[in-house]
């Protein structure tokens, strides 16, 4: 049982760049999430999705595009890499009914934006 | 809104200490409260959970009661161990969108 699997853990991208990170979960989750993690910010939501099709925007979702075309995956797409997107992403998924808010998380993806 | 606070970190003690990370919350209506940890280089995962007032979670040896007269759920521990040293987070569910609303996390370090 995998979880929840994100790619890559690790990044380095050029100011500008665009690149996706990979979020795949196999809990027939409906629910899938975004956080960034910084130090001192705790966790901050970019964007989620109740379910296949739907998705919408979280506390900071300037600067990244989500889409959600079936049950597993939800990639993150980072439009034009900026230092201020340094940071580490967590990708999340619970059921909705009564599992709801009991989050499972991926390992991380560490990004570095030079 | 909804906000949740967490005592800030670093929290530092000796093997077998008790501990009490304290977490108070606001919120409307009657929330869910959520302890979540995450273990040096990992993503968090659920430590306990509670879902009405006077509700105890526990898991692991950790405890914490949803206090909804002070507005708390303190998480405790009778002794702990360096396996435990993590960022603790406290959260909390009010709304019917399926967001958790995040304390900033608080490092707990336990020296041998």
């Amino acid at each position: 049982n995998a979880g929840v699997t994100q790619t890559p853990k690790f990044q380095v991208l050029k100011t500008g760049q665009s690149m996706t990170l990979q979020c795949a979960q196999d809990m027939n989750h409906e629910y899938m999430s975004w956080y960034r993690q910084d130090p001192g910010m705790g966790l901050r939501l970019i964007h989620y999705s109740v379910g296949a099709g739907i998705t919408d925007q979280g506390e900071v979702p300037n600067g990244y595009n989500v889409s959600r075309s079936t049950t597993e995956d939800f990639p993150l797409r980072l439009l034009s890499a900026a230092p201020s997107q340094t940071s580490v992403y967590f990708c999340a998924s619970s059921s909705t009914g009564t599992g709801a808010n009991v989050l499972t998380f991926g390992a991380g993806s560490r990004l570095t934006v030079l | 809104g909804d906000s949740v606070t967490q005592m800030e970190g670093p929290v530092t003690l000796s093997e077998e200490a008790f501990l009490t990370i304290n977490c108070t919350y606001t919120a409307t209506g009657y929330p869910s409260l959520f302890w979540y940890v995450q273990y040096p280089g990992e993503g968090l995962q659920l430590l306990l959970k509670a879902t009405k007032a006077d509700d105890k979670g526990s898991n692991k040896g950790f405890e914490a009661t949803y206090r909804k007269e002070t507005t708390s759920f303190h998480l405790e521990k009778g002794s702990v161990q360096v396996s435990d040293s993590a960022v603790y987070f406290c959260a909390l569910s009010a709304g019917s969108n399926y967001q958790l609303i995040w304390g900033a996390g608080t490092k707990l370090i336990i020296k041998p």
